[in-house]
C-alpha cells in the first residue's frame, strides 16, 4: 500500500529566510509525487510535480522539490520566504507504474511565515 | 469547461437525510477523484474512477457513501441517511490517465454540513 507522511503539523519560518516542508513517501512502484497548496477557503492548487527527469523540480511561485530516492523524500523548498507563502500544504504520491494507480495525500503541513 | 465544477458549493442537512454532489470534470479528463476534508485535517481518498475500469471504492468510510460516473463526464457522490460525522468539504478532482503538465486539478468542494 502507499502512503505519504509529513511529519511536521506546522512550519514557522522568517520573512526572507528559506523554507523547508518535509515529506516522505511509500509505494511499491515508480513514484509520481506531488505538492498542492491550500489557501484559506480555497481550493487546492498545483504547485510542482515530479514524475521523471531531473531530481530538482521548480514550480510555481518560485517553489522547488527534490526526489531523493535513496531517503524516500520529496521536501518542497523555497529560497526566501513571503508572508503570502502561508497557507496549508499538501504533499502526495501515485504509483506511476500502475495506469490505474491512486492519488493519495499527507496530512497537510501548516506553513507559517511571519513579517 | 475549463475547470472541475462542483455543486451544490454550500449544503446544510438534516441528521438522517440522503444528500447527492456532484462533480463536473475537465472535459477528456479520464481520472476522477472524490476526497473528503474535515475541518484542519488532510485529504482523505473516498473513491477513483478511471475510464471504463471498475471504480476503487477502497475508501469509502461505510455503506452509506456511493458514487456513480457515466463514462468520462459526470460523478455524483451520494450519502444516505446522513451523520453529524459526515460534515466536511467534498473535493473532486480530474486528471488524464498519466497527469500532464497540470497534475491533477481540484474543484472548490462541496462544504456539507449535516445538523
Amino acid at each position: 500500500a502507499q502512503s505519504v507522511a509529513q511529519p511536521e503539523d506546522q512550519v514557522n519560518v522568517a520573512e526572507g529566510n528559506p523554507l523547508t516542508v518535509k515529506c516522505t513517501y511509500s509505494v511499491s512502484g515508480n513514484p509520481y509525487l506531488f505538492w498542492y497548496v491550500q489557501y484559506p477557503n480555497r481550493g487546492l492548487q498545483f504547485l510542482l510535480k515530479y514524475i521523471t527527469g531531473d531530481n530538482l523540480v521548480k514550480g510555481s511561485y518560485g517553489f522547488e522539490a527534490e526526489f531523493n530516492k535513496s531517503q524516500t523524500s520529496f521536501h518542497l523548498k523555497k529560497p526566501s520566504a513571503l508572508v503570502s507563502d502561508s497557507a496549508l500544504y499538501f504533499c502526495a504520491v501515485r504509483d506511476g507504474d500502475n495506469q490505474g494507480g491512486k492519488l493519495i495525500f499527507g496530512q497537510g503541513t501548516e506553513l507559517s511565515v511571519k513579517p | 469547461g475549463a475547470g472541475v465544477s462542483q455543486s451544490p458549493s454550500n449544503k446544510v442537512t438534516e441528521k438522517g437525510k440522503d444528500v447527492e454532489l456532484r462533480c463536473d470534470p475537465i472535459s477528456g479528463h479520464t481520472a476522477l477523484y472524490w476526497y473528503r476534508q474535515r475541518l484542519g485535517q488532510g485529504l482523505e481518498f473516498l473513491i477513483y474512477f478511471q475510464g471504463n475500469s471498475a471504480p476503487d471504492k477502497s475508501g469509502l468510510p461505510s455503506d452509506r457513501f456511493s458514487a456513480e460516473r457515466t463514462g468520462e463526464s459526470v460523478s455524483t457522490l451520494t450519502i444516505q441517511r446522513t451523520q453529524q460525522e459526515d460534515s466536511a468539504v467534498y473535493l473532486c478532482a480530474s486528471s488524464f490517465t498519466t497527469p500532464g503538465t497540470g497534475g491533477y486539478t481540484f474543484g472548490s468542494g462541496t462544504r456539507l454540513t449535516v445538523v
